[in-house]
């Protein structure tokens, strides 16, 4: 079956735009999640969604960042007035809910800001 | 707080060696603990995890890892590395505090295989 994708593969944006990456979780997973890879680092944590809420959001940086999940199913994370140090790769996963253990990752976005 | 810490940032086997990665944890109970493999371009795909019991893990790929309480630890083995092995592996631990899973990870261990 289908996995989780993430479009757009990549983008490159000027300093103080604003974009919008989007998940594609596998159909039926209510957990998502969104990470953010920066060069040479793990992925770090940024927000957990059960169903359409946001249970989690302990993990975005600062008032830039945002996301929302308004039926359940695709996720958008935006960003406002990118800065160079956004430029990261941003990873979503998708699970089955809470309680389960195995998150499925998408490829993810690489995101430059240039 | 909860933490990861992978000491080995490259590590260089080669093809038909044994490789053991190296995993410690900090974390205030016991944890969920997570291999991963990453590929250039791909997803991070699981390897395997632990929940409870056997502290001997198996996973796919002809990985296993070990829990040991008494060392924080957790660490990846494999007997006879082949050179598709060559990824970035990460370790990770959740706490499954608040009904979510998120995941804390360590910051990878580059592996090379030489063939």
């Amino acid at each position: 079956g289908a996995g989780v994708s993430q479009t757009p593969s990549n983008k490159v944006t000027e300093k103080g735009k604003y974009v919008e990456l989007r998940c594609d979780p596998i159909s039926g997973h209510t957990a998502l999640y969104w990470y953010r890879q920066s060069l040479g680092q793990g992925p770090e944590f940024l927000i957990y969604f059960q169903g359409t809420g946001a249970a989690d959001d302990s993990g975005l940086p600062n008032d830039r960042f945002f996301a929302v999940r308004p039926e359940g199913s695709v996720s958008t994370l935006k960003i406002q007035r990118t800065e160079r140090g956004d430029s990261a790769v941003y990873l979503c996963a998708s699970s089955l809910g809470q309680g389960s253990s195995e998150q499925y990752f998408g490829p993810g976005t690489r995101l430059t800001v240039t | 707080a909860q933490s990861v810490t992978q000491p080995d940032i490259h590590i260089t086997v080669s093809e038909g060696a044994s490789l053991e990665l190296r995993c410690n944890y900090s974390y205030g109970a016991t944890p969920y603990l997570f291999w991963y493999v990453q590929s250039p371009g791909q997803g991070l795909q699981l390897l395997l995890k632990y929940f409870s019991g056997d502290t001997l893990v198996q996973g796919i790929k002809g990985f296993e890892a070990e829990f040991k309480r008494s060392q924080s630890s957790f660490n990846l083995r494999k007997p006879s590395v082949h050179w598709s092995d060559a990824a970035e592996y990460f370790c990770a631990l959740t706490g499954l505090t608040g009904g979510g899973n998120k995941l804390t990870f360590g910051t990878g261990t580059q592996l090379k295989v030489e063939l």
